[in-house]
């Protein structure tokens, strides 16, 4: 079946540096959803993408869907304490209404 | 605002046992789920409803039951509970069929260690 994989699975960075986390798919994507899951809490949505090359942007944050949709990547910029957690992307498959998620990348951000 | 309640936070069970996971929302969504998290291996689909009475599995079913008899609940059965279902469960809704949504709102979660 379809596997959606994150990487990196883990990253620390000093408040004020930039993230990316990189969102690959062994299929094409459908149509793919971000979420944010701070520690101890439940994921939360944050963005869905739709088009091939679609780039959306939530202040800090730069969302970006593949040109040929098999990966889509999230960056932080300048990250803050508050941007702590764990972030999944999720594919909605049209042939199945399901949403097959990554398998994360937890940021950690240093004081 | 959207409110999905998981019964339980934490639930400490013994190998062999039968335990249920009850999941309410109150917001008259169609669509139900349940996921279960593990480090490094993301949220992974255990069962889904589409409506009442109907489910369908997902992923990973083996081991686990639903049972969805009314709209704003759905339970995630597992029948006699081994170890390595040690994991936290998500339980999550969906307004069904909404043009560009199909957005999950997930519930607190349920920790569940078995014994």
């Amino acid at each position: 079946g379809q596997q959606v994989m994150q990487i990196p699975q883990y990253q620390h960075v000093q408040e004020g540096e930039d993230f990316t986390t990189y969102c690959n798919s062994s299929t094409t994507l459908s149509n793919i959803q971000w979420y944010k899951q701070r520690p101890g809490g439940h994921p939360v949505f944050l963005i869905q993408l739709v088009k091939s090359g679609e780039v959306k942007k939530q202040k800090r944050l730069t969302f970006q869907f593949g040109e040929a949709k098999k990966n889509s990547s999230l960056h932080i910029t300048a990250t803050q304490t508050t941007d702590v957690g764990t972030y999944f992307c999720a594919d909605l498959s049209y042939n199945t209404d399901k949403l097959i998620f990554g398998t994360g990348t937890r940021l950690q951000v240093f004081p | 605002d959207v409110k999905v309640t998981q019964s339980s936070r934490y639930l400490v069970k013994r190998t062999g046992e039968k335990v249920f996971l009850e999941c309410v929302q109150d917001m008259d969504h169609e669509n139900m789920f349940w996921y279960r998290q593990d480090p490094g291996l993301g949220l992974r689909l255990i069962y889904f409803s589409y409506d009442v009475k109907m489910k369908e599995k997902g992923d990973i079913p083996e081991g686990y039951s639903v049972s969805r008899e009314k709209k704003e609940r759905f339970s995630l059965i597992l029948e006699s509970a081994s170890t390595n279902q040690t994991s936290m469960y998500l339980c999550a809704s969906r307004v069904a069929g909404a043009s560009g949504a199909n957005v999950l709102t997930f519930g607190a979660g349920s920790r569940l260690t078995v014994l």
